[in-house]
């Protein structure tokens, strides 16, 4: 299986900070890399895909670069509403997909 | 606007069976654009992707949990299922189910809002 490793585990900020999350795969996995948020009592929602595509509907705030091995998720300027946890996963390799161990935002 | 909402019961005795319904609204089930998906999430743990699948039937199982689990879909009812056999207390989590992009990269973009399962006597 691919390895998502993502850093930090945990994060405190508040509204209106720039926030960077990273996640790492155990081998390239080329630009095949989604970001999730997830809320407590509401779906996970899609937010990035292909590394750096934004999902229709998605605040611009949010933003995902990289390729290969690395890649970051970057929220530009935080709003109450973006305090959750955040997922990256791979889908290079179908056997099987793999997620990352989250990151969790919380307001400091 | 794509729904999509899991049934089942929310408590199963250990050794016994899984099983979660996934009805879908605002979409089909039988489109070839998307494959249709089960992710867990134990509590205080990450997500697991279990498996999927397409309107062919096709389907493409996790390794850790293949010998357990059967996903099958029914077009007419526009649903799909999850069966997962021989449940332990380890299988207890919340049951996502999902709809994945065939192509560009593979994206889950539809989630229902999970349903906690727990294993217990």
């Amino acid at each position: 299986d691919i390895q998502m490793t993502q850093s930090p585990s945990s994060l405190s900020a508040s509204v209106g900070d720039r926030v960077t999350i990273t996640c790492r795969a155990s081998q390239t996995i080329i630009s095949y890399l989604n970001w999730y948020q997830l809320s407590p009592g509401k779906a996970p929602k899609l937010l990035i895909y292909g590394a750096s595509s934004l999902q229709s509907g998605v605040p611009s705030r949010f933003s995902g670069t990289g390729s290969g091995t690395n890649f970051t998720l970057t929220l530009s300027s935080l709003h109450p509403e973006d305090f959750a946890t955040y997922y990256c996963q791979q889908s290079y390799s179908s056997l099987p997909y793999t997620f990352g161990q989250g990151t969790n935002l919380e307001i400091k | 606007q794509v729904r999509l909402q899991e049934s089942g019961p929310g408590l199963v005795k250990p050794s016994q069976t899984l099983s979660l319904t996934c009805t879908v609204s605002g979409g089909s089930v039988s489109s070839g654009n998307y494959y249709w998906s089960w992710i867990r999430q134990p509590a205080g743990k990450g997500l697991e992707w279990i498996g999927r699948i397409y309107t062919s039937g096709s389907t493409t199982y996790n390794p850790s949990l293949k010998s357990r689990v059967t996903i099958s879909i029914d077009t007419s009812q526009n649903q799909f299922s999850l069966i997962l056999s021989s449940v332990t207390a380890a299988d207890t989590a919340v049951y996502y189910c999902a709809r994945e992009v065939s192509g560009s990269y593979y994206p889950i973009d539809y989630w229902g809002q999970g349903t906690l399962v727990t294993v217990s006597s």
